[in-house]
């Protein structure tokens, strides 16, 4: 496709359940990164890969989350035993390199709900 | 620390008047600042960016946006305004410390009415 996908776009999770997110970047892009976005906020950062290396997990919130891109291309963002405190969108981003002056384009979000 | 401050939660103008969409930053160093539009169960689409160069920059949609040192500032522009430009209007600086994270503010709604 020609963008950024993810998938599902709706997830509703009862409290204590694993829940994973998936991120299809557009082709070639060799940067991605993951943002959580709360309602009425701006995008968080969460975490960044270059390839299948996970070069910044500083925004990660807990260790309850987790993301990997073992191929270097579609990742998975995991976050075990979800609390309501989870609940917002889940955005994914790719680039086409690291370099600064390169925009992001984003995914339509995944939107989290946690009972 | 990088951040962008966007006072206005919310921008109301009438379809046909221009409009501006207020951003301020605060960064070490020179500015990487990003504008993006989210409309309602869409991801962000980004509209222009400011590296260098020329201070008045051209974006997607009509929009432009003009960099200003001395004030700090990346106010967002559009000469007249349309219905369908109504949305979420994200500023955004680049994290220069880690080349890859991107840090956005708090987003204003613009609201245009027929």
């Amino acid at each position: 496709g020609a963008g950024v996908s993810q998938s599902p776009r709706y997830k509703v999770a009862k409290r204590g359940q694993d829940v994973a997110l998936r991120c299809d970047p557009i082709s070639g892009h060799v940067s991605l990164f993951w943002y959580q976005q709360a309602l009425g906020q701006g995008p968080e950062f969460l975490t960044y890969f270059q390839n299948e290396a996970q070069l910044d997990k500083s925004g990660l919130p807990s260790d309850r989350f987790f993301a990997e891109r073992p191929e270097g291309s579609v990742s998975t963002l995991k976050i075990q035993r979800t609390q309501q405190e989870d609940s917002a969108v889940y955005l994914c981003a790719s680039s086409l390199d690291a370099g600064a002056n390169n925009e992001q384009f984003f995914g339509p979000g995944t939107r989290l709900t946690v009972l | 620390a990088q951040s962008v401050a966007q006072p206005e939660d919310q921008v109301n103008v009438a379809e046909g008047n221009p409009l501006t969409v207020k951003c301020t930053y605060s960064v070490s160093g020179n500015p990487y600042l990003f504008w993006y539009v989210q409309y309602p169960n869409r991801g962000l689409q980004f509209l222009l960016k400011y590296i260098t160069g020329d201070n008045l920059v051209k974006g997607s949609y009509g929009f432009e946006a003009e960099f200003n040192k001395s004030q700090t500032s990346f106010h967002l522009k559009k000469p007249s305004a349309l219905v369908s430009d109504s949305a979420l209007y994200f500023c955004a600086v680049r994290d220069m410390r880690s080349a890859s994270k991107i840090i956005f503010g708090s987003g204003t709604r613009l609201s245009i009415r027929p």
